[in-house]
């Protein structure tokens, strides 16, 4: 089965900094879903790629596929607290989705 | 529109008492999923369904069960609860044509079983 690998498990960055996230995974990627998580609540769904190369942006989030698909990586520009949360990448797996570990990040103000 | 909506929100069982958590969704989504997810863990497939009268096993189906009766609900069964089973349960829903929209998840169900 797939497997998907994030790092860093965890980040704290001062706030205004930049940051990026990556999601590598053991199989060609036919689509990575990005979601965050606040603590205590379900996932939102970010964005979603499909095509090796590809690249995404959403307000100051940022995400690309490489052109091999098997590997994306999450780019928050200039982060703020409202950014903290988790950050999991999700993998299209016939008529599932198979998860990541997820990187929990913490922005200081 | 509500989107998915679980409950109950909290709960504590005890070893050896089944419960079912309720899950609902007013989006007329043909798939639906149940996943936990445990600290550093992700989350993890329980079980999903493409349709009314349809359900499949995902990573971790044992000690769980699942009905799909109508295109809104999938309430997921845990019979004879263990300590092992203490997770949050996440429900989710996608339509079956549209992949690119991501799944709509619900709130979760923490579960503690003591």
């Amino acid at each position: 089965s797939q497997e998907l690998e994030q790092s860093p498990q965890s980040l704290i960055v001062q706030e205004g900094k930049n940051l990026t996230i990556n999601c590598t995974s053991s199989k060609t990627l036919y689509g990575l879903y990005w979601y965050k998580q606040k603590y205590g609540e379900g996932l939102i769904f970010l964005m979603m790629l499909q095509k090796g190369g590809e690249e995404k942006s959403h307000e100051k989030i940022t995400a690309k596929l490489d052109e091999k698909k098997q590997q994306s990586s999450l780019h928050i520009t200039a982060s703020q607290p409202s950014h903290a949360g988790i950050y999991l990448c999700g993998a299209a797996n016939n008529n599932d989705m198979r998860f990541g570990a997820g990187t929990r990040l913490t922005v200081k103000p | 529109n509500a989107g998915v909506t679980q409950t109950p929100k909290f709960r504590i069982l005890k070893i050896g008492q089944s419960m079912t958590l309720q899950c609902t969704q007013d989006m007329n989504h043909n798939y639906m999923y149940w996943y936990r997810q445990d600290p550093g863990m992700g989350l993890k497939l329980i079980y999903y369904s493409v349709g009314a009268g349809i359900t499949d096993k995902g990573e971790v189906p044992n000690g769980y069960n699942v009905s799909r009766s109508t295109t809104e609900d999938f309430p997921l069964r845990l019979e004879l609860a263990a300590p092992s089973q203490t997770s949050v349960y996440f429900c989710a829903s996608r339509r079956r044509d549209r992949g690119s929209e991501g799944y709509t998840f619900g709130s979760g169900t923490r579960l503690t079983v003591v």
